[in-house]
């Protein structure tokens, strides 16, 4: 597609649910990004995939959290057992990084987010 | 020594007046000093960026200013916009590292 797509735009679900989160990279980007942002508030970082791999998982809040890219394309990010202080937007994002030479790394482009409501 | 420090939280600024938005770093190492925009319900977008081999970058209205030095950079809006209006992000990284790192972001209010 021309942008990074989320999916759903929306979603409210009781405390203790679980919820999937997805998104779909522009194509051909290698590197995929989720951040969370609280109302009115900065990007926090959750975890980076380079390819389907994820070298970086040091963001996710609690074991309550996963994410898994597979085809180095879609990725989901599941909360489990959902708590009221999840409640944010779940930005994702994508880029093209080189995998040798920094110098062919592009920027981040993001899509518009889920914004997850825990009731 | 992985912070980076916007300010200010909020603004506002008459049309076709000048915004200016302020962010410090502290790893001298950082090479890349991007600006983020974004409007409510949306995600970030990039609007302009940097890397320290120059002190001004402009594109149309916006300009980068950068004082290695100093660590610090700036943005200006010119003939600032009521569609300006929107949240502005400084963020900073090593080229050759994967993350940026986030300033607090800055509201932009621009009255008419």
């Amino acid at each position: 597609g021309a942008g990074v797509s989320q999916s759903p735009s929306n979603k409210v679900t009781e405390k203790g649910k679980d919820v999937e989160l997805r998104c779909d990279p522009i194509s051909g980007h290698t590197a995929l990004y989720w951040y969370r942002q609280s109302l009115g508030q900065g990007l926090e970082f959750l975890i980076y995939f380079q390819g389907n791999s994820a070298p970086d998982k040091s963001g996710l809040p609690s074991d309550r959290f996963s994410a898994e890219r597979t085809g180095g394309s879609v990725s989901t990010l599941t909360i489990q057992r959902t708590q009221q202080e999840d409640s944010a937007v779940y930005l994702c994002a994508s880029s093209f990084r080189g995998p040798i030479d920094p110098a062919f790394n592009q920027p981040q482009h993001f899509g518009d987010g889920t914004r997850l409501s825990i009731l | 020594q992985q912070q980076v420090k916007q300010s200010p939280q909020s603004l506002i600024v008459q049309k076709g007046g000048i915004s200016i938005i302020n962010c410090a770093y502290e790893n001298t190492a950082f090479d890349y000093f991007p600006w983020y925009q974004q409007f409510p319900g949306k995600g970030p977008a990039l609007l302009i960026a940097i890397r320290p081999d120059v002190s001004e970058k402009k594109e149309g209205r916006f300009t980068i200013s950068f004082n290695k030095s100093a660590k610090q950079f700036s943005l200006h809006i010119m003939d600032s916009q009521p569609g300006d209006s929107a949240t502005y992000f400084c963020a900073a990284s090593l080229d050759s590292n994967y993350q940026l790192i986030w300033g607090a972001g800055t509201k932009l209010i621009i009255k008419p």
